[in-house]
């Protein structure tokens, strides 16, 4: 059965801190493997990682992937307030199939 | 830009009764359309996709059915509620060559 396996669970941390976010999965007919952001409503998406090794930023945000040992890391420096959210993982199998991981909560507190 | 519109935001409906939830689509044609449910705590669950007109794949066996009558309209409907049909459903596309997903805003759906 395909599955992603997000950890920690949750999470709390002050302003400043550095977090690290992690997701391993098995799935079948790996295409990508997609992080995302969940506030309030519709998740927004952060990163899509199809390459082993290869770092992708975005501010104070960055993701790699490592098709090897079948895992992600989704890192946040200096977190702020409103980087407060459910960090989603997903991976996108051949076929038009997203397996989302039941998700990170993200509380940072000032 | 694609836009997805979802209607209603919010939805408190018996047990037992009819179920339609409307997913538009704007800025694209010929795009894949999914639905996604979301319980309580736990991450998003594919529920159907479609890659076209009235094509629906169906991925978790449940009271629930899709129907794509054009292109950019994607419906998810029940005939009869469960309490465990409450959840956070949201409507989602993906266009070939672009990356990532485009959400809807969801519908919060609490059965009672």
């Amino acid at each position: 059965e395909d599955k992603v396996v997000q950890s920690p669970l949750s999470l709390v941390v002050h302003e400043g801190d550095t977090v690290t976010l992690n997701c391993s999965y098995e799935v079948t007919n790996f295409r990508s493997l997609l992080w995302y952001k969940q506030e309030k409503k519709a998740p927004t998406f952060l990163f899509m990682l199809t390459s082993s090794g290869i770092e992708k930023k975005s501010g104070r945000l960055s993701s790699i992937l490592d098709k090897k040992e079948l895992f992600s890391i989704l890192n946040i420096t200096a977190t702020q307030t409103g980087d407060s959210a459910i960090y989603l993982c997903a991976v996108e199998e051949y076929g038009n199939k997203l397996v989302f991981g039941a998700g990170t909560i993200l509380r940072v507190k000032s | 830009s694609q836009t997805i519109h979802q209607w209603p935001a919010t939805l408190v409906q018996p047990v037992g009764s009819p179920l339609s939830l409307e997913c538009t689509v704007e800025g694209t044609s010929n795009p894949n359309l999914y639905w996604y449910r979301q319980a309580a705590g736990r991450g998003l669950q594919l529920l159907f996709y479609s890659v076209g007109i009235g094509q629906i794949s169906s991925e978790v066996p449940q009271n629930l059915s899709a129907s794509r009558p054009q292109d950019r309209q994607f419906i998810l409907s029940s005939k009869k509620l469960l309490l465990s049909d409450s959840g956070f459903y949201l409507c989602a596309l993906t266009n070939r060559g672009r990356e990532g997903y485009t959400f809807g805003s969801g519908t919060r759906l609490t059965v009672v």
